[in-house]
């Protein structure tokens, strides 16, 4: 079974350039994370969906940050502009609701991000 | 919100010793404990996890141990080897499935051969 896919794994952008981070997750998993994790710290949470709608924006900076999951599948978080302070780790994640399951987060491997 | 207490940022030990690894959380409502291991350039992955009804949970050389009262839990690592150095993180979360996790600051573990 193929886990969660990112992309890109790096990114190195200039201050106040757009950039986006695409997430495929596990295939039949209904709820889908964006994380953000600084260096040395845990992954806070940025959105959560449930199929396609954002049932979990709270912490997402919405003047700058911005995203989407399209018929419940594949999701992209963009950032625009990118200012220094966003360069960081961004996790997705996955997991179902289905019965038995327990909770667990399936995470991809992370997209590096570097605002110079 | 949940708050998540990880202790310590930092734990180094001589292989084949145990390491601990203790979390307090403040929601009371919090009923899910799991515990994932990061290594360099990888996302987290769940090694163990707890749920409210239960004290204690083992598997293998790792175990975990909650204490519901005083909103604290722990991971223990027995006969530690090289390959368990990596940055661990302790969560918190309510209910299944789509609920939200909160995680702690993370410890990294070295484990001297």
């Amino acid at each position: 079974e193929a886990g969660v896919v990112q992309s890109p794994r790096y990114k190195i952008i200039e201050k106040k350039q757009p950039v986006a981070f695409w997430c495929n997750p596990i295939s039949g998993h209904n709820t889908l994370y964006w994380y953000l994790q600084n260096l040395g710290q845990g992954p806070e949470l940025l959105i959560r969906y449930e199929n396609e709608e954002a049932v979990d924006d709270s912490q997402l900076p919405k003047d700058r940050f911005s995203a989407e999951r399209l018929k419940g599948v594949d999701s992209t978080l963009k950032i625009q502009p990118a200012e220094l302070g966003d360069s960081a780790v961004y996790l997705c994640a996955s997991s179902t609701t289905d019965r038995g399951q327990t909770g667990e987060l399936f995470f991809g491997e992370g997209s590096r991000l570097t605002v110079l | 919100g949940e708050n998540v207490e990880q202790h310590p940022s930092t734990l180094s030990v001589q292989e084949g010793d145990s390491a601990v690894i203790k979390c307090t959380y403040s929601d009371s409502a919090s009923n899910y404990f799991p515990w994932y291991k990061q290594e360099l350039g990888k996302g987290p992955q769940l090694i163990i996890d707890i749920r409210s009804n239960v004290g204690e949970k083992k598997d293998q050389r790792i175990a975990v141990t909650l204490n519901k009262t005083a909103k604290h839990f722990s991971l223990h690592i027995t006969e530690t080897q090289p390959e368990d150095s990596a940055v661990y993180f302790c969560a918190a979360s309510k209910g299944t499935g789509g609920f939200k996790t909160i995680f702690g600051a993370g410890t990294r573990l070295f484990v001297k051969a």
